[in-house]
């Protein structure tokens, strides 16, 4: 079946816009998660939705940062007044709500604030 | 600060030979202890996990090896082939917990 897909696959930017990101996760799959990956480093994690329930939003960096998830589906991550430090490849990942240590991810979106 | 520590950064195996990749941790509410595989280009997919109850999990030719006391975990990949290429991911989380800490990623080249 389909797998995460995440759009743009990479998006160059200039500092100060605002972009947005989106997630399409596996159908079926409650649980959905945002990180960010930046060069030589592992994964940040950004944000956890699950169902219904208030987000868990702990990993956001900054207010500039947001996401919401319409219908219990497709998400969308806005960065507001992008900053150069915020290049970096953002990936989605989902999950069953039982089976949340295995998390599917996307292929990312390569971000590049110039 | 990263609470999962992972090296080497980078390493290179000569075909048929192993790699080794370790990682540490010092929560220990730890209790979930996965590896991740990343192609140029896509994203993480599970590869391996472990729980603390056993000391090594095998699949294939992948290895994780776990040492509770010490807090430190390894992956061995055996008999290393050029489609291992890639860079590989240790993760850890509490029990019950959705919430992954990465280590910062081994890329590894396995030259013909």
């Amino acid at each position: 079946g389909a797998g995460v897909s995440q759009s743009p696959s990479n998006k160059v930017t200039e500092k100060g816009k605002d972009v947005e990101l989106r997630c399409d996760p596996i159908s079926g799959h409650t649980a959905l998660y945002w990180y960010r990956q930046s060069l030589g480093q592992g994964l940040e994690f950004l944000i956890y939705f699950q169902g219904n329930s208030a987000p868990d939003k702990s990993g956001l960096p900054s207010d500039r940062f947001s996401a919401e998830r319409t219908g219990g589906s497709v998400s969308t991550l806005t960065i507001q007044r992008t900053q150069q430090e915020d290049s970096a490849v953002y990936l989605c990942a989902s999950s069953t709500r039982t089976g949340f240590y295995e998390q599917y991810f996307g292929p990312g979106t390569r971000l590049t604030v110039t | 600060q990263q609470q999962v520590k992972q090296s080497p950064q980078s390493l290179i195996v000569q075909k048929g030979g192993i790699s080794i990749i370790n990682c540490a941790y010092e929560n220990t509410a730890f209790d979930y202890f996965p590896w991740y595989q990343q192609f140029p280009g896509k994203g993480p997919a599970l590869l391996i996990a472990i729980r603390p109850d056993v000391s090594e999990k095998k699949e294939g030719r992948f290895t994780i090896s776990f040492n509770k006391s010490a807090k430190q975990f390894s992956l061995h990949i055996m008999d290393s082939q050029p489609g291992d290429s890639a860079t590989y991911f240790c993760a850890a989380s509490p029990f019950n917990d959705y919430k992954l800490s990465f280590g910062a990623g081994t890329t590894v080249t396995v030259r013909a």
